[in-house]
Formats: structure tokens, C-alpha cells, sequence
């Protein structure tokens, strides 16, 4: 869905299963993508990155894919935890620069 | 090692009024950005410096944003006067530069102001 201040997409998920959570960026330059984490009442927390020439990138539980043809960014958690719920944002930096775009975020919800 | 420190982490002011947000990076951190952020969104890019030079301040609404960096360490941002738009959570992250993740930026807890 599409977030409109508030109302964040929101992601619910069992304990155990996988998580995809997707996001679509706006600048077809853009060269470097990564993924944060946001707890709530705490700043963002870097999970993985990944260079526009990679389409697949792995870490611990977490693997992110890019698909720079539809210029889409996923982020999928294995074994979705309740420590995992949090809102999570995709975030590029266009060639040639250092400024990094956060995207809308996604709240994840893991329940038992 | 200790994360990067904000203060206050919350302030309620009037509108009109100053407010001034201080931020410790995190020791041998070169880069330190300060970030808007509002309800239900990202962060937004205010300023960046690099060492004590503020190398990116395109998105500082510098009628009433101000924001140093003496020494190259720690930072202050500073809204004089205040308006009811700037509430919002100010946001401070440093990073090294030359890391193998570029955008492996470090946040501090934020600083939460309302304006009334």
C-alpha cells in the first residue's frame, strides 16, 4: 500500500516464516542501496548493502535483492523473529555522490 | 564503545522560541550528518560535514538553521525561531570514511521536539 504520513505499509508476519519486504526507488543512477532498521524511540540501524553491480547479496538472515530493470529493492528476513518487528527503510545514493535517499518505510510485525 | 550521543532526547518549546541540539559522534568518526525526521517517514538530510567542513547543507533552512561543527568533533544544530512544521526528531549519524559500506551510517537515538 502506499504510505501516506501515519498510515506506514505494514508487513505481519508469523514467528518463523520469512519476511520480503519491497521497495521501489526513484532514481535509475543510483548506484549503492541499503537497508535500515528503525525500533522505535531508537535512530535507524544499518542491516546490508549492496552495489548496483550485484543483484544479490547475502548476510546473516538477511538477503537483499535488486532488480534494477524495475528499479526494485527487497529485503527478506529468514525465520522472521519478534525482535525483527520494526519499521525498516530502503535508502539509495545516486552516482557520483554521497547523499543518501531514504525511502518510505515498512513496518514489520512479527506476532507469535 | 559508546554510540553516538544526542541531547536533549526530548523538547517542547513554543513556537518563536530557540532550541539548540547537541551530538557526540562516535570516537574517529570523520562524517557527521544531522537528519529531520517526521512522523511516518525517513530521514531527511539537513547537513553533513566532513572533519569541522559542512560539505553539504543544501537541505538547511538557513533562515532559521544553523549548525557547527568547532573542533571537528562534536556538533550543534540550532532553530531560531521555532515553527509549529519543525516538530519533528532531529537525528545525528557519523560514519568513517573509506569503509568497505559507505552507507553504513550510525545513529544516535534522536532528539524529539514539539513545537506549540
Amino acid at each position: 500500500g502506499e504510505s501516506v504520513g501515519l498510515h506506514l505499509p505494514t508487513l505481519s508476519v508469523q514467528e518463523g516464516d520469512n519476511s520480503i519486504i519491497n521497495c521501489a526507488y526513484s532514481n535509475s543512477a543510483s548506484d549503492y542501496f541499503i537497508w535500515y532498521k528503525q525500533e522505535s524511540g531508537k535512530g535507524p540501524q544499518f542491516i546490508i548493502d549492496i552495489r548496483s553491480n550485484m543483484d544479490k547479496r547475502q548476510g546473516q538472515r538477511v538477503t537483499v535483492l535488486l532488480n534494477k530493470t524495475v528499479k526494485h529493492l527487497s529485503l527478506q528476513i529468514a525465520a522472521t523473529q519478534p525482535g525483527d518487528s520494526a519499521v525498516y527503510f530502503c535508502a539509495e545514493r545516486p552516482y557520483n555522490t554521497d547523499k543518501l535517499i531514504f525511502g518510505t518505510g515498512t513496518r514489520l510485525q512479527v506476532f507469535p | 564503545e559508546a554510540g553516538v550521543v544526542q541531547s536533549p532526547r526530548y523538547k517542547i518549546i513554543e513556537k518563536k522560541q530557540p532550541v539548540a541540539f547537541w551530538c557526540n559522534p562516535i570516537s574517529g568518526h570523520n562524517t557527521l550528518y544531522w537528519y529531520r525526521q517526521n512522523l511516518g517517514q525517513g530521514p531527511e538530510l539537513l547537513i553533513r560535514y566532513e572533519n569541522e567542513e559542512a560539505v553539504d547543507d543544501s537541505q538547511l533552512p538557513k533562515d532559521r538553521f544553523s549548525a557547527e561543527r568547532l573542533k571537528g568533533v562534536d556538533s550543534t544544530l540550532k532553530i531560531q525561531p521555532a515553527e509549529l512544521g519543525d516538530s519533528a526528531v532531529y537525528l545525528c549519524a557519523s560514519s568513517l570514511s573509506g569503509g568497505t559500506s559507505p552507507g553504513e551510517l550510525f545513529f544516535g537515538e534522536g532528539s524529539r521536539l514539539t513545537v506549540l
